[in-house]
């Protein structure tokens, strides 16, 4: 199974900040790797695919980077909307698919 | 606008099994571009993936879960299922549905997801 691993855990942070967020894959995964975004009660919203691609609909203030086994998601300036949990997702293979244990992103 | 909703019994007894059915409106089940999964959620953790199903009835399971999951489809429905067995209260969870980008592809839309509880 390829693990993913997500730092840090938990973030504090205030509106306007620049918030990254590392995941790591136990092995290449190529740039097959998606973030989300989860709400209390809500289901998970996919915000990048690829890496790198902005899912049609997200802001741009969303942005994610990385191949192989390091990527980051960044968020430019931190609204107050954005204050959730992030999590990312590999689908190199499906042995099987897996995410990591999430972000949570909290108000400072 | 494409829409999951999932639905069953929010209550299963320990050792029996788990039926829970995705109905998809808005997009059809049969397109070549698109596979269709289940994801689910225990209270306060993170997310674990179930298994993945193409409108012609080829499946991936999570091989943790392989041995009691089922994951079939009807396409003059409209929808897609998922049968666990033998749950324990360890299978207490938020399951969710959604459409899978394409064979390896990221999970794009997202069922409301339903909380179904294992207790006797």
């Amino acid at each position: 199974d390829i693990q993913m691993t997500q730092s840090p855990s938990t973030l504090s942070a205030s509106v306007g900040d620049r918030v990254t967020i590392t995941c790591r894959a136990s092995q290449s995964i190529s740039s097959w790797l998606a973030w989300y975004q989860q709400k209390p009660g809500k289901a998970p919203k996919l915000l990048i695919y690829k890496a790198s691609s902005l899912e049609s609909g997200v802001p741009s203030r969303f942005s994610g980077s990385g191949s192989g086994t390091e990527f980051t998601l960044t968020i430019s300036s931190l609204q107050p909307d954005d204050f959730a949990t992030y999590y990312c997702q590999q689908y190199n293979s499906y042995s099987p698919r897996t995410f990591g244990p999430g972000t949570k992103v909290e108000i400072k | 606008q494409l829409q999951l909703q999932e639905s069953g019994p929010g209550l299963v007894k320990p050792s029996e099994t788990l039926s829970l059915t995705c109905t998809v409106s808005g997009g059809s089940i049969s397109s070549s571009s698109y596979y269709w999964g289940w994801i689910r959620q225990p209270p306060g953790k993170g997310l674990e993936w179930i298994g993945t199903i193409y409108y012609s009835g080829s499946t991936y399971y999570n091989p943790s879960l392989k041995s009691r999951v089922t994951i079939s489809v009807d396409t003059s429905k409209n929808q897609f299922s998922l049968k666990l067995s033998s749950v324990t209260a360890a299978d207490t969870a938020v399951y969710y549905c959604a459409r899978v980008r394409g064979v390896y592809g990221p999970d794009d839309y997202w069922g409301q997801g339903t909380l179904v509880t294992v207790s006797s």
